[in-house]
């Protein structure tokens, strides 16, 4: 069975401050990992794949197989970053997405 | 482009009624798939259809189930309703071509709630 992880319900920092969102996955296949985040009043929407490895308004994520781990990074956080943050691991049939608990972020100013 | 719409927004129904949930993929996507999200929690896969064929189911009991039509809208419905069925339910539409690339385009939800 396939489980993502996501252990913190809430992640408050200040504007301009490193934030990271943990998410720990548990699968037996070969992991296809993404983020997703549903900013206020908006739908949940797509941010990064780690088969991209790409950065998306200034976020990164990287695959660590060793630890199960896919936490999402950004170096200065900013107001806009405000939102809620889904983890979400692909089955190997490409059909199925489970997502992690998410974990809101709050960036104060 | 017109995204990915559902109906009806918000619905209250009694334990063992029935609902059917309604969702218009975005146009040039032919595989939709249906998510349970209870509150505080994280999306759940249901089912997803492609072609109007199931394909694949995630661990919900046969009452929940579901239809794709031609022009690849949607549907869900939940017979004998349970007080845990009460959720945002998501639908989400992708291309044909990146249908297992993982990227989803989502709707707004029909937020259920059973009394």
């Amino acid at each position: 069975a396939q489980r993502v992880t996501q252990p913190e319900k809430l992640l408050s920092v200040f504007k301009g401050a490193p934030v990271e969102l943990k998410c720990n996955y548990s699968y037996s296949g070969s992991p296809e990992l993404f983020w997703y985040v549903q900013y206020s009043r908006q739908r949940l929407q797509l941010l990064l794949r780690h088969i991209s490895r790409e950065s998306i308004k200034g976020f990164t994520a990287d695959l660590n197989k060793g630890e199960t781990s896919f936490h999402l990074k950004k170096p200065f956080a900013q107001e806009e970053d405000s939102a809620m943050y889904y983890c979400a691991l692909m089955n190997n049939a490409g059909n199925m997405l489970t997502f992690g608990g998410g974990t809101r972020l709050m960036v104060k100013p | 482009e017109t995204g990915v719409t559902q109906s009806p927004t918000h619905l209250i129904k009694t334990r063992g009624q029935q609902v059917t949930l309604r969702c218009s993929s975005q146009s040039g996507h032919n595989t939709v798939s249906w998510y349970q999200q209870a509150l505080g929690q994280g999306p759940q896969f249901i089912f997803q259809y492609y072609r109007e064929e199931e394909n694949g189911r995630g661990n919900f009991p046969p009452r929940f189930s579901g239809l794709q039509f031609p022009n690849y809208s949607s549907e869900l419905n939940v017979n004998a309703l349970e007080l845990d069925d009460s959720a945002l339910y998501l639908c989400a539409s992708s291309p044909a071509q990146r249908r297992d690339t993982g990227e989803l385009f989502f709707g707004e939800g029909s937020r259920l709630t059973v009394l």
